[in-house]
């Protein structure tokens, strides 16, 4: 079992290009979550899916952020026109099953620095 | 609507000092609280969950105790190692929130010899 895979680990863009983010869950789970890591304001939640189907976005940044599942393989998330501020550690991870007591595996990330 | 809490940013202490790392949720249905560790350069990994039954969940010399009356979920270990150094998340789930996970800020935890 490689565990959650995400590509890149790093990723630098310049202000104003897109950057797509990769994510391979866990064989056989069916919950993929996606954070955001920094500094100042930790972990912060911005999407999930159950079964490929989205649940809860209400983490997103509206206008510029989107997230995808086309298939229980991968899932990408997407930063349109990225700025400065999207600077961050997007974490991935994964969990068996969808119930409250479910552990979360998490992949090892990807740096994005946004110049 | 649900959180979690965690009032010290940085613990500091010295090896063999037992540890403490408090952890206070807000939740409107019965939830499943968690301890994730992240050491550096790594991705974060469940340290201990919540038992439904009220058991005092163990690993790694670490123990948590649900205390529902306080709304608690505080990390304890006896005695503090320098492998122990780390940044320590508590976190909540519950059907209420679609099972959404929520993290607490973050607590890093310094061992010092």
């Amino acid at each position: 079992n490689a565990g959650v895979i995400q590509t890149p680990r790093h990723k630098v863009t310049g202000k104003g290009q897109e950057a797509t983010l990769w994510c391979e869950p866990i064989s056989g789970h069916s919950a993929v979550f996606w954070y955001r890591q920094t500094i100042v304001q930790g972990l912060e939640f911005l999407t999930y899916f159950r079964n490929q189907a989205p649940i809860d976005d209400s983490g997103m940044p509206k206008e510029r952020f989107s997230a995808q599942m086309p298939n229980q393989s991968h899932s990408t998330l997407k930063i349109q026109s990225t700025q400065p501020q999207d600077s961050a550690v997007y974490l991935c991870a994964s969990s068996l099953d969808w119930g409250s007591q479910n552990t979360l595996y998490f992949g090892a990330g990807t740096r994005l620095s946004v110049l | 609507g649900d959180s979690v809490t965690q009032t010290e940013g940085l613990v500091t202490l010295t090896e063999g000092l037992p540890v403490m790392l408090n952890c206070t949720y807000q939740s409107t249905y019965s939830p499943f609280l968690f301890w994730y560790v992240q050491h550096l350069n790594e991705a974060p990994k469940l340290l201990l969950k919540s038992f439904t039954d009220n058991k005092r969940p163990e690993h790694q010399g670490f123990h948590a105790t649900l205390h529902k009356s306080s709304s608690s979920f505080h990390l304890q270990k006896s005695s503090a190692q320098l492998s122990d150094s780390a940044l320590y998340y508590c976190a909540l789930s519950d059907r209420c929130s679609n099972n959404r996970i929520f993290f607490g800020d973050g607590t890093q935890l310094v061992v010092k010899p």
